[in-house]
């Protein structure tokens, strides 16, 4: 059985604090991952997708790691608006097909004044 | 540029009853998805297109049906909608290029309740 398994939160962090979360998966064949954000009541949107090198885009951070079968994504100096679901995805197909996509339940994190 | 549209935003229908839900985008993307999200659950695929006139099952397709007669619509019907179709549907779509990425872009959402 395919899984992306998070731990469902919530983060509490204080504003400006770091905070990190992994995703697990099962599939150690699997091509492709990323971070989505869902904000209450919207639609996920993709945050970054993570590559075998690992990659930053301002204050976030995703890393990969193949040999323990997690990603992970760190949030720098912490903002009120970071407040919101991060959703880990794997492309879990063995041909990274389009039906491969299997979403993680989502991390709440919500950030503090 | 609008993106990913679906209509209706919400619906409410009684056992039974049947109706069809409508994505449309306009970034002349080749693949098109439907979701499901249940409070506790992560997104599930009911059905997916790799292109206009094809389509496939994805992991839960049962009481769903689809069509993509034009590139850029993608619609879900439900025939006999169940109150365990309750839930909130999510369009999706994705550009074919980069093909191990499949980066989806979204649409707003149809709340669905069937009581």
């Amino acid at each position: 059985r395919k899984e992306v398994e998070q731990d469902p939160g919530p983060f509490n962090v204080p504003e400006g604090a770091t905070v990190a979360f992994n995703c697990t998966y099962s599939n150690s064949a699997s091509q492709s991952f990323f971070w989505y954000r869902q904000d209450c009541r919207k639609e996920p949107k993709l945050l970054m997708s993570v590559y075998s090198s690992g990659n930053e885009d301002g204050r976030f951070t995703a890393q990969l790691n193949r040999a323990s079968q997690y990603i992970s994504l760190l949030i720098r100096d912490s903002k009120l608006s970071d407040s919101a679901t991060y959703l880990c995805v794997v492309n879990m197909s063995p041909g990274g097909g389009a039906d491969g996509l299997t979403f993680g339940k989502g991390t709440h994190l919500i950030i503090q004044p | 540029n609008a993106g990913v549209t679906q209509t209706p935003k919400f619906r409410v229908l009684k056992t039974g009853q049947s109706m069809t839900l409508l994505c449309a985008q306009d970034m002349n993307h080749e693949y098109m998805y439907w979701y499901r999200q249940d409070p506790g659950m992560g997104l599930r695929l009911i059905h997916y297109s790799v292109g206009e006139g094809t389509t496939a099952k994805g992991e839960v397709p049962d009481g769903y049906n689809v069509s993509r007669l034009k590139k850029q619509n993608f619609l879900l019907g439900l025939e006999s909608a169940a109150p365990s179709q309750t839930s909130v549907y999510f369009c999706a779509s994705s550009p074919s290029t980069s093909v191990i990425r499949y980066e989806q872009y979204f649409g707003p959402g149809t709340r669905l309740t069937v009581t």
